[in-house]
């Protein structure tokens, strides 16, 4: 079945303490990207990735790193986490092949990151 | 600044009657425009695109939307509300570099039986 998977769905942590969050994608996408939806602001880009070892800042990435060294991964680094980043996190992907707004994306289930 | 608005939090509709999510645009150029759907404790699934080309957008679950380029909108639409249409609906734009969704702020559906 074609789909995004992130891991881990939920995350209670503390302040300060690193976390990675996994994406992987089985539909050989090139494109790649991480989002985080709050209420009322409905989602944010976060950082992205055109192909592999290439990424790019999207609108919030202060306090996120990302890399990108297969294509099917796209894992997000929080390095100290803070409270300000407690949100739900989604990653997504798109097929290859023509300039994006031609392709749609298709989303992860989503993480819910709580940060005390 | 370019952006999408969705006026509405939430909308509510009896099941069979039609109905209507709004979102209006502000995006220089030609907009390519989006409307997505989240489902409770789903990712987002995509609905519907409009890129060029014929105003009326047909989408997934007999969803549509008009793109109206003087009252720059782009209105999802139903003829008949479901009761498993209830949801959160995101309208969103391209900002035409082919990078960058950019989402408004969601506008939940409750449709009742």
């Amino acid at each position: 079945e074609a789909q995004v998977t992130q891991n881990p769905r939920y995350l209670i942590t503390v302040t300060g303490k690193k976390l990675t969050v996994t994406c992987s994608q089985n539909m050989n996408h090139e494109y790649m990207s991480w989002y985080r939806q709050d209420p009322g602001l409905g989602l944010r880009q976060i950082y992205y990735s055109m192909n592999v070892e290439v990424t790019d800042k999207g609108d919030v990435p202060e306090g996120y790193k990302v890399s990108r060294k297969e294509k099917r991964n796209f894992p997000l680094i929080l390095e100290s986490p803070s409270p300000n980043q407690t949100s739900l996190y989604f990653c997504a992907s798109s097929i290859p092949g023509g300039r994006l707004p031609y392709n749609e994306q298709f989303f992860g289930p989503g993480t819910r990151l709580t940060v005390l | 600044a370019q952006s999408v608005a969705q006026p509405e939090d939430q909308v509510n509709v009896a099941e069979g009657n039609p109905l209507t999510v709004k979102c209006t645009y502000s995006v220089s150029g030609n907009p390519y425009l989006f409307w997505y759907v989240q489902y409770p404790n789903r990712g987002l699934q995509f609905l519907l695109k409009y890129i060029t080309g014929d105003n009326l957008v047909k989408g997934s679950y007999g969803f549509e939307a008009e793109f109206n380029k003087s009252q720059t909108s782009f209105h999802l639409k139903k003829p008949s509300a479901l009761v498993s249409d209830s949801a959160l609906y995101f309208c969103a734009f391209d900002n035409n570099a082919g990078n960058m969704l950019t989402f408004g702020g969601g506008t939940r559906l409750m449709v009742k039986p």
